[in-house]
């Protein structure tokens, strides 16, 4: 399978904890974007990397939330602290610069008890 | 500030049977306009893109429409089958393909 991929699909933490979440874009693409779904909701828009480079962050990423591209492959995204109101579905997607045109992962289910 | 709307919240339709998804948008500048489905616990998949020049595409079962002066488009779902069921997001790309602008969904239930 040679598109996007996310793991863990799900996770379940208790309030407090750290949980980081692993991301890996179709392999030529040097784009990549974290979102977050809320039930009911459509995605909102967390970062992107172009490459290694963190290229803009949403108001929405707390300083509590980090998120890497070490080589510009995959990415990971922490959230310290964890929180009941992060329980959401993250969400990854890849693309390259100037296509219109994002792939989505299937998630990672998170859920803070 | 850039909008995507969505109508209606939810629709049941018996399998079959055809239905036909809103979105009104104001998003600015406009790049173009996909439909996404995305099922339960997944991912969401692009079903359709529409530029701003075109009004009508299909994919399968699927057709699409946009009107770019109303800032409108439908997507039409012909023959309905029970794996239709899900939810179909419009979305509205802008600023070199980065900035998505996300509706809220029409959950779709298909039942026999």
């Amino acid at each position: 399978d040679t598109g996007v991929s996310q793991d863990p699909r799900h996770k379940i933490t208790k309030r407090g904890q750290n949980v980081t979440f692993r991301c890996d874009p179709i392999s030529e693409h040097n784009r990549l974007y974290w979102y977050r779904q809320t039930l009911g909701q459509g995605p909102e828009f967390l970062t992107y990397f172009q490459n290694e480079a963190q290229l803009e962050k949403s108001r929405l990423l707390s300083d509590r939330f980090s998120a890497e591209r070490p080589k510009g492959s995959f990415s990971t995204l922490e959230i310290q602290r964890t929180e009941q109101g992060d329980s959401a579905m993250y969400l990854c997607a890849s693309g390259l610069a100037g296509v219109y045109e994002q792939y989505f992962g299937p998630g990672t289910r998170l859920t803070v008890t | 500030k850039n909008q995507v709307e969505q109508s209606p919240q939810s629709l049941i339709i018996l399998e079959g049977k055809n239905c036909t998804l809103q979105c009104n948008y104001t998003v600015s500048p406009f790049s173009n306009l996909r439909w996404y489905k995305q099922d339960t616990g997944r991912g969401p998949v692009s079903l359709t893109i529409m530029t701003f020049s075109e009004n009508t595409k299909s994919n399968g079962r699927y057709t699409a429409t946009l009107d770019a002066d109303t800032k409108q488009s439908s997507l039409h779902i012909t023959a309905s089958q029970l794996s239709d069921s899900a939810s179909y997001i419009c979305v509205v790309y802008t600023g070199g393909g980065n900035k998505l602008t996300f509706g809220t969904g029409t959950q779709l239930k298909v039942e026999l």
